[in-house]
């Protein structure tokens, strides 16, 4: 069966530290589809990135990094010098197809103090 | 990409009543999903809709409480059925898009 967990249910940090939310996933499946979302008081789910199981390239963009590692299954997500604008409820997801029955993870709330 | 609307955008229901919820896509797709989200909670699938067939639900989801339309490929509609407190929740649509996902903007109820 397929898993996500999010271990930290709340992270509060100060503006312009750096922030790093974790994602253990499971899944017997060779092909699957690791995702975050954002999550903002609105309510809105703001895609922010996908990865494919045979990708283990890190991602940058911007001021958001994505470390995928097979071997310990996780796919963590980091925020570089964090800004108010950055907190929300992040989502780590998996999906055995590329965008059809995604298992969320629980969620992580991160707050950022200015 | 995939634009999705969804309405009610909210709403506050008395129990026992119903309440349905659409959803429209700007784009023909095959698939259209709809979850749940509990109060503080992460999202769960209620069920997969294709359109011309019944819809899959997941475990713990049955189609009296939560029967599903989708008589074309760019309309579904949810009902939440003899709702009682506990489906306050936010319930969001979501396609499958030229391999992504989209996803609406929610439904947020509220029973009374």
């Amino acid at each position: 069966a397929q898993k996500v967990t999010q271990a930290q249910t709340e992270i509060s940090v100060v503006e312009k530290e750096d922030v790093t939310l974790d994602c253990v996933y499971e899944t017997r499946d060779t092909t699957y589809y690791l995702f975050w979302y954002k999550q903002p008081p609105s309510g809105e789910l703001v895609f922010l990135i996908r990865r494919n199981s045979f990708d283990e390239q890190n991602e940058i963009s911007g001021r958001y990094s994505w470390n995928f590692q097979k071997s310990t299954s996780s796919f963590n997500f980091t925020i570089t010098a964090s800004q108010v604008v950055d907190s929300a409820v992040y989502f780590c997801a998996l999906s055995e197809l590329s965008a059809s029955k995604i298992i969320f993870g629980s969620g992580t709330r991160l707050s950022i103090r200015p | 990409s995939a634009v999705i609307s969804q309405k009610p955008s909210r709403d506050i229901c008395q129990r026992g009543t119903s309440l349905t919820i659409q959803c429209q896509v700007d784009s023909q797709v095959t698939m259209m999903f709809w979850y749940r989200q509990q109060p503080g909670q992460s999202l769960t699938l209620i069920a997969t809709a294709n359109q011309g067939s019944e819809a899959t639900y997941e475990s713990g989801f049955v189609i009296d409480k939560f029967p599903i339309s989708r008589p074309n490929l760019t309309f579904s509609t949810l009902t939440v059925s003899n709702m009682s407190p506990e489906d306050s929740s936010i319930y969001l649509c979501s396609v499958e898009y030229r391999s992504e996902a989209f996803f609406g903007q929610g439904t947020r109820l509220t029973v009374v």
